[in-house]
């Protein structure tokens, strides 16, 4: 597609329940970001990936969260035993190269609430 | 890491310029200085990245002077849908990562 695809758009799940969150990124954008934005913040980072690896992943928050890019394309955001606090919209984003003079494409985010 | 003070909020009428400074005291020599704009519901949108002096597209212009410790972005003749969060962030590749809260802008009819 011509832009960055995220799915769900919302998701509602059950404290302690698993979700995934799916993110496609523009064709042949090597490096891949996730965010996560609590309202009325800005986006925080959590991981980036460039092509399959997590070069990247100190902003994850706890080892409940986990994100997997395996063929260098679609990329995954795994969340292990939600939490209330976990409720926030999920951004992803690509971008062509990690060089500067490129900006990052941001897709819509996939809204996750926690009940 | 550097980090950026931008204000909090602005308010401008129709049809009239704005800037909005952000600093960034920190900035290291490799740094670029980028600037997005979100719309609520959306993500984040690319509008603008400069090094130094000046940089203008169909959108916006970004001033920064010699010592890089400032921005400036303009955006000419605002209209109604120009209110969003303004975004500034400093960084290299993939260290650009901090958003802070951003500028929110209102665009006053």
């Amino acid at each position: 597609g011509a832009g960055v695809s995220q799915t769900p758009s919302n998701k509602v799940t059950e404290k302690g329940k698993y979700v995934e969150l799916r993110c496609d990124p523009i064709s042949g954008h090597t490096a891949l970001y996730w965010y996560r934005q609590s309202l009325g913040q800005g986006p925080e980072f959590l991981i980036y990936f460039q092509g399959t690896g997590a070069a990247d992943d100190s902003g994850l928050p706890n080892d409940r969260f986990f994100a997997v890019r395996p063929e260098g394309s679609v990329s995954t955001l795994k969340i292990q035993r939600t939490e209330r606090g976990d409720s926030a919209v999920y951004l992803c984003a690509s971008s062509p190269s990690t060089a500067a003079d490129y900006g990052y494409t941001f897709g819509s985010g996939t809204r996750l609430t926690v009940v | 890491l550097a980090k950026t003070t931008q204000p909090i909020s602005m308010d401008s009428y129709e049809g009239q310029e704005v800037n909005i400074t952000c600093s960034h005291n920190n900035i290291a020599t490799n740094d670029y200085i980028t600037w997005y704009q979100q719309f609520p519901s959306q993500g984040p949108r690319f509008i603008i990245q400069g090094y130094k002096t000046k940089v203008t597209n169909e959108v916006a212009s970004l001033f920064i002077p010699a010592d890089r410790k400032s921005s400036t972005l303009s955006l000419p003749r605002v209209s109604l849908s120009d209110t969003a969060v303004y975004y500034c962030l400093v960084g290299e590749g993939a260290n650009n990562l901090f958003f802070g809260t951003g500028t929110r802008l209102t665009v006053i009819p």
